[in-house]
């Protein structure tokens, strides 16, 4: 069962990059890396998910280094809109395992 | 857009009532799932469904059971409603097997037990 470490918070302005990076220390062969937003009053929803090496979707880019300890969701030119929590999720992809959300790192952009 | 609901937003419950929490998906999704959230606990899992009448614990499942008749509905049944057991609940659903990390969530209910 890999357990997630996550920073608290983090704060930004806009405009500017922001990495969150998430530990699994005990990632199994078979997991993957999920991440999730959240804003207030509102269930997660799902941005990104990879293996290994680099995922990039229109919203994000995930980075998987080879040992696969860590990785990094990295949000370019953030907005106002982008403050939120976001969730790391590691687990397998079909099975039946129990899936463990880290407590997420809650993300404040400034003006 | 695939959308999941949930029956209520908000709602308030005495020490002791039975609970029911009702989630519903729209997409022909075969796996769903009730989470609980709590501030600086994050999201935990407690039940999961991969088929109609078919269910897995999760982390949390003390205190709570569900039912899946039907494949697009999944409710979540708190037998005697405690005051430890305010919260929010998540339910979310994903299709089948390869997507149980991809999961779309509905807006959660905030249970209140007095």
């Amino acid at each position: 069962l890999a357990k997630t470490t996550q920073p608290i918070s983090m704060d930004s302005y806009e405009g500017q990059e922001v990495n969150i990076t998430c530990s699994h220390n005990n990632i199994a062969t078979n997991d993957y890396i999920t991440w999730y937003q959240q804003f207030p009053s509102q269930g997660p929803r799902f941005i990104i998910q990879g293996y290994k090496t680099k995922v990039t979707n229109e919203v994000a880019s995930l980075f998987i280094p080879a040992d696969r300890k860590s990785s990094t969701l990295s949000l370019p030119r953030v907005s106002l809109s982008d403050t939120a929590v976001y969730y790391c999720l590691v687990g397998d992809l079909r099975g039946f395992q129990k899936l463990v959300f880290g407590t997420g790192t809650r993300l404040l952009v400034s003006p | 857009d695939v959308k999941v609901t949930q029956s209520s937003r908000y709602l308030v419950k005495r020490t002791g009532e039975k609970v029911f929490l009702e989630c519903v998906q729209d997409m022909d999704h075969e796996n769903m799932f009730w989470y609980r959230q709590d501030p600086g606990l994050g999201l935990r899992l407690i039940y999961f469904s991969y088929d109609v009448k078919m269910k897995e614990k999760g982390d949390i499942p003390e205190g709570y059971s569900v039912s899946r008749e039907k494949k697009e509905r999944f409710s979540l049944i708190l037998e005697s409603a405690s005051t430890n057991q305010t919260s929010m609940y998540l339910c979310a659903s994903s299709f089948g097997r390869g997507q149980l990390l991809k999961q779309y969530f509905g807006p959660g209910t905030r249970l209140t037990v007095t």
